[in-house]
């Protein structure tokens, strides 16, 4: 079955970096695009970067370009989240997710999420 | 940016009745609307795509309607489970993909 796996996450002081890491399986995973969605506490759901199937382009969110870099690594089956000039904002669950095929825009398995916290 | 508004914020129910969501767009997105669960300390879990199409997995009580800008998702039975925030999210025209920002269902 699908399984995705974040690790990464800790407390980082403002403007420091943190690189987050997804481990997946079950699923061919050149095959499918992947996602980042956050989630502050308490609060709602924010779609923060994707990368295609092949790796060959991404998109971000504005409040994350910039700062933040999507990448995958084919041969170990991983996908990444370097964050960089982190905000006390950017705290939040970080979410991996399996997109539902190369480029469809919905997410149809999560990981259980790693907790990212800015601050001094 | 395409804004998905959820209404109502908070819906209070019980077990066996009936729960019907709202998500409106900004602009027409025509069927490409999904909605997602969240119970407390899990990730969200796909329940509807493409407006009405259920998930893998997903019970028949769950049924989903809607084009355009106006979109429905309705729950026929609410189960001891079913409670727990709902979202919906749009692909029509991204990036960005954008999220409402949810419907708590509460006992």
């Amino acid at each position: 079955q699908v399984q995705l796996e974040e690790s990464g996450g800790g407390v980082v002081q403002p403007g420091g970096s943190l690189r987050l890491s997804c481990a997946a399986s079950g699923f061919t995973f050149r095959n499918f695009g992947m996602h980042w969605v956050r989630q502050a506490p308490g609060k709602g759901l924010e779609w923060v970067a994707f990368v295609w199937n092949d790796g060959s382009n991404e998109y971000y969110a504005d409040s994350v370009k910039g700062r933040f870099t999507i990448s995958r690594d084919m041969s170990q089956n991983y996908l990444y989240l370097q964050m960089n000039s982190l905000r006390p904002e950017d705290t939040a669950v970080y979410y991996c997710a399996k997109d539902a095929s190369a480029l469809a825009g919905r997410q149809d398995y999560w990981g259980q999420g790693t907790l990212v916290t800015v601050s001094s | 940016e395409i804004v998905l508004t959820q209404s109502p914020a908070t819906l209070s129910l019980s077990p066996g009745e009936r729960a019907t969501l709202s998500c409106r767009a900004s602009e027409n997105i025509r069927k490409y609307l999904a909605w997602y669960k969240q119970r407390p300390g899990q990730p969200p879990r796909l329940l509807i795509y493409d407006a009405s199409n259920r998930a893998i997995g997903i019970p028949a009580r769950f049924s989903g309607s809607g084009s355009g800008t106006d979109f429905t998702l309705t729950i026929s039975s609410l189960e001891p489970e079913d409670f727990a925030v709902y979202y919906c999210q749009q692909r029509s025209n991204w990036p960005p993909l954008t999220f409402g920002g949810g419907t708590k269902v509460q006992i």
